[in-house]
């Protein structure tokens, strides 16, 4: 079954305390994508990844790093998370080459709450 | 500035009460747009994409269009699995892979 997985769903953590929530997806797909969504501001991207080593930067990525070291995963770390990164996160892929679309497949997101 | 943003926030209908949904953007560069599905708790799912004005895909009781500066979701005779909240996002750069987001549109229907 073609899918993106998340882990963990549901994280709560402490100021400052690093983590790293996964992502894995096995479509083959080449572009990944890390978003969060809060109440009122919708769905907005933190970084992208275009291929394996190839990252970028979307509309809030201060505080979040990321690495593409294989195709198929895409993890999402927080060195110091602060109470403002609580959030619901979304990680998604598509193959933007095959037919050159961006419509994405989801992962389930990942709740996370920085006290 | 490129910008996206839906309206209304929320809709209520009556059960075969047609409506539609606006998602107008204001971008430097359309490179795509595409409608989302998201159903609470869960991540979105792909509904549609639209490349250039005039374009129209269709889904059952969904159907959506394109002009140069906003786009229709339109549902026809809606059924109460249709209650779901809507997203609509722009590719603005065919240099990128950016993708912004406009706020959702919470659909309820009621039976």
């Amino acid at each position: 079954e073609a899918q993106v997985t998340q882990n963990p769903r549901y994280l709560i953590t402490v100021t400052g305390k690093k983590l790293t929530v996964t992502c894995s997806q096995n479509m083959n797909h080449e572009y990944m994508s890390w978003y969060r969504q809060d109440p009122g501001l919708g769905l907005r991207q933190i970084y992208y990844s275009m291929n394996v080593e190839v990252t970028d930067k979307g509309d809030v990525p201060e505080g979040y790093k990321v690495s593409r070291k294989e195709k198929r995963n895409f993890p999402l770390i927080l060195e110091s998370p602060s109470p403002n990164q609580t959030s619901l996160y979304f990680c998604a892929s598509s193959d933007p080459l095959a037919g050159g679309s961006y419509e994405q497949y989801f992962g389930p997101g990942t709740r996370l709450t920085v006290t | 500035e490129d910008q996206v943003t839906q309206s209304p926030e929320a809709l209520r209908l009556q059960e075969g009460e047609s409506s539609s949904l606006n998602c107008s953007y204001t971008v430097s560069g359309l490179r795509g747009l595409f409608w989302y599905r998201q159903d609470p708790g869960k991540g979105p799912e792909f509904l549609f994409t639209l490349y250039s004005a005039g374009e129209e895909k269709e889904k059952e009781r969904l159907k959506a269009t394109l002009t140069k500066k906003e786009s229709f979701l339109h549902i026809t005779a809606p059924k109460p699995e249709d209650s779901a909240t809507y997203l609509c996002a722009v590719h603005v750069s065919s240099n990128t892979g950016k993708l912004i987001f406009g706020q959702g549109t919470t659909l309820q229907v009621k039976p």
